[in-house]
């Protein structure tokens, strides 16, 4: 079965120490997200990319980078971790550019930035 | 300023009645209005997916209502049953992408 896999689950790390999240799907869709999920702002996009060596910034995109190099994996980058970067991250991604199918999640991971 | 408002307190229903959560948005037109579920520690759940120019859809046990004029939409679960207890986000597209509601979260008493 297609699946959409995080990893890892759980990461701790410190200030000022780069961070890869790393995000899978067997779904072969075109179209990847990356959001943060943190207490009263609900889920917020940070970047998001419709195709291979496509990406585009989302709202709260200081501090992260992605890139991707083919259809499968969309990796997220914390350039220098901060404590405001503790959060949990989930990846997404949909079947086509516009909004007319539901958006596939992955299982989320929670990092803290100590 | 653009807003997407579901009740942050939780609902908590009896099992067999039917659960109702809102969602309301403002300075927002949205063509299509999505519903999810998320359970603890888990990702959200694609659950209804509505259009502007629809009035209402169901699924199962499932219904949306979608108020492009009170800027309103209405999730409804029949026969609630423990199971659903979850937290219920909504999401609209806005200029060029899905904004998530910060949810609410249902708790369904046997």
């Amino acid at each position: 079965d297609a699946e959409i896999t995080q990893s890892p689950r759980h990461k701790i790390t410190e200030t000022g120490r780069q961070v890869t999240l790393a995000c899978h799907q067997t779904w072969n869709h075109n179209n990847m997200f990356w959001y943060r999920q943190d207490l009263g702002h609900g889920l917020r996009l940070i970047h998001y990319s419709y195709g291979v060596h496509d990406t585009n910034k989302g709202e709260v995109s200081d501090g992260y980078s992605v890139s991707r190099s083919n259809t499968e994996d969309l990796p997220l980058t914390l350039e220098s971790a901060a404590s405001s970067q503790t959060s949990v991250y989930f990846c997404a991604s949909s079947e086509t550019a516009g909004f007319d199918y539901g958006y596939t999640f992955g299982s989320g991971t929670r990092l803290t930035v100590v | 300023s653009q807003k997407i408002e579901q009740n942050s307190e939780a609902l908590n229903i009896q099992e067999g009645k039917t659960a109702t959560l809102t969602c309301n948005y403002t300075n927002y037109s949205p063509a299509y209005l999505q519903w999810y579920r998320q359970d603890p520690g888990r990702g959200p759940v694609f659950l209804l997916l509505i259009r502007e120019n629809e009035k209402e859809k169901r699924k199962e046990r499932l219904k949306v209502t979608f108020d492009t004029t009170l800027k309103q939409s209405l999730f409804h679960i029949t026969a609630s049953q423990p199971a659903d207890s979850a937290t219920y986000l909504c999401a609209l597209v806005g200029t060029d992408k899905l904004i998530f509601g910060t949810g609410t979260r249902l708790q369904v008493f046997p």
